[in-house]
């Protein structure tokens, strides 16, 4: 069983808007998670990440929320470009030196101009 | 910096082959890991090395075994290729003081 989900296999926005991927997790060890964005034929790239102990991170266009008691996180692009068009992984890590990530299935997110 | 660097890019391999993708990274980073990505569910953990001769095993071990001689190289070595095996290889480093991964650019295989 996936401890981490991402329900949404894919998302379709037009340039400008607001993109809003969704990532929900079943193990309530998670303390620190992540979003990496991948490019075909490249390796994920690290985006943004969230501890636990915040609900909320930012970065430039990019922002992170983070509900504990609903198990749930998003990541928001404002406003989203046609260069966002990625698969976007979330990934979760329950152990104190973060040397066992859990991803979810991935997101494919296109930005239409 | 090359970062993370991985050979080969593609691989085709016949059931019962036996072959090592290569990693290596030129960070001095402590941490190197293997993923697999397969369609739908995302990247799954194989093997980690915190370290010289220091290895354990991640989520999906079966079927791999890595050493680890050097800081910069963690080789996965398939013992008899499966079919379930075809997939996306990803390995990926951190130094001790990071809080993310960077990955290579992966390799593509194939068993038939």
């Amino acid at each position: 069983d996936q401890q981490v989900k991402q329900n949404s296999p894919s998302l379709s926005v037009q340039e400008g808007r607001i993109s809003i991927l969704n990532c929900d997790y079943t193990n309530s060890m998670f303390d620190y998670f992540l979003w990496y964005k991948k490019y075909p034929a490249e390796g994920p790239t690290f985006l943004i990440s969230i501890s636990s102990i915040k609900d909320k991170n930012e970065d430039g266009r990019f922002t992170v929320f983070l509900n504990k008691s609903a198990k749930h996180l998003s990541l928001h692009i404002v406003p989203s470009q046609p260069g966002d068009s990625a698969v976007y992984f979330c990934a979760a890590s329950g152990d104190n030196a973060g040397n066992m990530l859990t991803f979810g299935g991935g997101t494919r997110l296109m930005v239409k101009p | 910096n090359a970062g993370v660097t991985q050979t080969p890019k593609f691989q085709v391999l016949k059931t019962g082959q036996s072959m090592t993708l290569q990693c290596a990274q030129d960070m001095n980073h402590e941490y190197m890991s293997w993923y697999r990505q397969d369609p739908g569910m995302g990247l799954r953990l194989i093997h980690y090395s915190v370290g010289a001769g220091i290895t354990d095993q991640g989520e999906v071990p079966n079927g791999y075994n890595v050493s680890r001689s050097t800081t910069e190289d963690f080789p996965l070595r398939l013992l008899s290729a499966a079919p379930s095996q075809t997939s996306v290889y990803f390995c990926a480093s951190r130094s001790g003081l990071a809080s993310y991964l960077y990955f290579g650019p992966g390799t593509r295989l194939t068993v038939t």
